[in-house]
């Protein structure tokens, strides 16, 4: 197993470009979600699912999109992004017999000019 | 409202020190999870333990140990004889069930840098 993957893992923007960061995984697992990390604030949720064709908001949604059209991917979009948006973004997965533990990828660093 | 502190933003011990990672949390449910997460320079995430709030028992493994004490809402992390491969961020972070399926999601501290000199 791969487990969760994301790519690309580095990548800068010019403000107001759109742009997909990809996340899969090949452990069948139900849940999904992102997160992003700044610096001294942690990981704070971005969004989050629960199965194919359903999506909820986390912590910090504004500025992201996301759908979920497999169980193996759950890609991240950003439309018009902003300075605000660069960070480290990761995702993670969880089997729903032990919802509670996550898995992460390896994250994508982005920088948006 | 979940809430993770970690008070020690960064902490320095010289090779072979024992150092203690402090973990203090806020949640009202009685069914929750605590988790430690290692980040090191190379930015992967590493879990390293996951304890429920039911089991209290302390655990060790290798180096590296945790006390869960319900009573102070404290998980704290003793890393033992440590070394310099330690040295990396650590992140504690409760979860505990929200509204329907799936909705366990963590919420962070904002870490602890530990550096390791030798």
């Amino acid at each position: 197993n791969a487990g969760v993957t994301q790519t690309p893992k580095f990548q800068v923007l010019k403000t107001g470009q759109s742009m997909t960061l990809q996340c899969a995984q090949d452990m069948n697992h139900e849940y999904m979600s992102w997160y992003r990390q700044d610096p001294g604030m942690g990981l704070r949720l971005i969004h989050y699912s629960v199965g194919a064709g359903i999506t909820d908001q986390g912590e910090v949604p504004n500025g992201y999109n996301v759908s979920r059209s497999t169980t193996e991917d759950f890609p991240l979009r950003l439309l018009s992004a902003a300075p605000s948006q660069t960070s480290v973004y990761f995702c993670a997965s969880s089997h729903r017999d032990q919802e509670d533990t996550q898995y992460f990828g390896p994250g994508t660093r982005l920088t948006v000019l | 409202a979940q809430k993770v502190t970690q008070a020690q933003t960064e902490i320095s011990v010289v090779e072979k020190e024992d150092v203690t990672l402090d973990c203090v949390y806020e949640t009202r449910d009685t069914t929750y999870y605590l988790f430690w997460y290692k980040q090191p320079p190379s930015g992967e995430l590493v879990f390293l333990i996951r304890r429920n709030s039911f089991d209290e028992q302390n655990e060790i493994s290798g180096r590296y140990s945790w006390n869960f004490q319900k009573s102070t809402s404290s998980f704290n992390f003793t890393i033992t004889a440590s070394q310099v491969v330690d040295s990396a961020v650590y992140f504690c972070a409760l979860s505990e069930r929200g509204s329907g399926a799936g909705s366990y999601q963590l919420t962070f501290g904002k870490g602890t840098k530990l550096s390791v000199i030798p």
